[in-house]
């Protein structure tokens, strides 16, 4: 049963373009979301996180969108650089009493230069 | 604080040995998390310690695997008789406690190949 899919496995985009990737949640008990960056060999490194009481967070080139009610988020990387090539996971806290966290299966990003 | 530390970072073993990870959290942060990442796949949640408590384990997690978290410092995750399923990369993740969600940090990973 996955509660957090990412539908698409990779995304190539042009050097200055806007990157767009893609997170739905199936559990609407899930109030806080995560981004996650990783590259090859590496820890899954923190990005950007929103709550469910926000329908928006930026922070320098990157912003998240939450709508709860499509149970849908989504990053914006804007403009995109070829250092942005990694896999992107989105993550949602369970507040069930559990407190862990359940992880997409990712979005391979290549930005093209 | 260097962040989030696991050793070893690499483990060959053959197929029925027992393996031991270690992981180093952040100092301040009480709750620990064991995640396993196979290729192609997001991290799979394995089991959470707040402080020494382990309060979570998930069904991923056989009687084969065991962790622990004396004190409620570093964590141990050991697998016995290693299955070539056991292939992966295991992943360790800390942040602060308390009510509310945080941010998970994680380590590099340990990455298991069992021939």
């Amino acid at each position: 049963d996955q509660q957090v899919k990412q539908n698409s496995p990779s995304l190539s985009v042009q050097e200055g373009r806007i990157s767009i990737l893609n997170c739905d949640y199936t559990n609407s008990m899930f109030d806080y979301f995560l981004w996650y960056k990783k590259y090859p060999a590496e820890g899954p490194t923190f990005l950007i996180s929103i709550s469910s009481i926000k329908d928006k967070n930026e922070d320098g080139r990157f912003t998240v969108f939450l709508n709860k009610s499509a149970k849908h988020l989504s990053l914006h990387i804007v403009p995109s650089q070829p250092g942005d090539s990694a896999v992107y996971f989105c993550a949602a806290f369970d507040f069930s009493g559990t407190y862990k966290y359940i992880f997409g299966t990712g979005t391979r990003l290549k930005v093209l230069a | 604080d260097t962040g989030v530390s696991q050793d070893p970072r690499h483990k060959i073993t053959k197929r029925g040995q027992n393996v031991t990870f270690r992981c180093d959290p952040i100092s301040e942060h009480n709750r620990l998390y064991w995640y396993r990442q196979t290729l192609g796949q997001g991290p799979e949640f394995l089991t959470y310690f707040q402080n020494e408590a382990q309060l979570e384990k998930s069904r991923l997690l056989s009687d084969r695997f065991s962790a622990e978290r004396p004190k409620g410092s570093f964590s141990t995750l050991e697998i016995q008789r290693t299955e070539q399923g056991d292939s992966a990369m295991y992943l360790c993740a800390s942040s602060t406690g308390g009510a509310g969600a945080n941010v998970l940090t994680f380590g590099a990973g340990s990455r298991l190949t069992v021939l």
